[in-house]
């Protein structure tokens, strides 16, 4: 059973980057799980997709970060990671790792990581 | 503001039956048979209860079921059981630039 992991300082400071990294395990990035994906969910609010990466290296991110947002893959850790720059109070959130058992991009998210809180303060 | 609208709430006594909409446009819900619906207990990750519509992933209770009809998707929860009072998400494939797109979320009250 593919699993997910997050890792990461749970604080980050003001105009500083944030950088998560996340674990799998019980599958490998290259062939078992396809577009490796980042999501938050601020307290209280709904999901934002953020972004995902293939194994290839091949990205799309949302518009809304597209300028602040860079995600990476490791695939002989088997690990993915992003890195969100300049943030503020507004990036505040939980964020998950998830990823699709198919390689079809309408597939949705089957596998997804507990969340890790990410808080901007100083 | 999402993309996908959702009421905030809904609720319903245990054994009824609840449905909850999520309204998009053509260029997501009303144009692919591409809506997923997830499930959000607090403090946990969201779990995939619906996908392609009407198909429910193994192990998932009969009592989810999902149904499409225009520019909005629905879910159904029948036999309502306290264990699904939780948060539900829709989220639909779009032919715009991001991968997908989630509603707000509804929070469902099990009286």
């Amino acid at each position: 059973q593919v699993q997910l992991q997050e890792s990461g300082p749970g604080l980050v400071k003001p105009s500083e980057t944030l950088s998560l990294t996340c674990t799998v395990s019980g599958g490998s990035v290259r062939s078992d799980i396809y577009y490796l994906s980042w999501i938050r969910q601020p307290p209280g609010k709904g999901l934002e997709w953020i972004g995902y990466i293939y194994y290839s290296g091949s990205t799309n991110y949302n518009p809304s970060l597209k300028s602040r947002v860079t995600m990476s893959v490791d695939t002989s850790k088997n690990q993915f990671s992003l890195r969100l720059s300049s943030v503020t109070a507004a990036d505040t959130a939980v964020y998950y790792c998830a990823s699709k058992r198919s390689d079809h991009l309408a597939h949705p998210y089957d596998y997804w990581g507990q969340g890790t809180l990410v808080t901007v303060s100083s | 503001q999402s993309a996908l609208t959702q009421p905030a709430s809904v609720s319903g006594s245990p054994g009824q039956s609840i449905t909850i909409s999520c309204t998009g446009t053509s260029s997501d819900v009303g144009g692919y048979n591409y809506v997923s619906w997830y499930q959000q207990h607090p403090g946990k990750a969201p779990k995939l209860i619906i996908y392609d519509v009407n198909t429910r992933p193994s192990g998932v209770s009969n009592r989810f079921s999902g149904s499409k009809s225009g520019n909005t998707a629905s879910l159904t929860i029948s036999g309502l059981q306290a264990e699904d009072e939780a948060d539900y998400y829709c989220t639909s494939y779009t032919s715009t630039s991001t991968d997908l797109v989630f509603g707000g979320g509804t929070k469902l009250t099990v009286l």
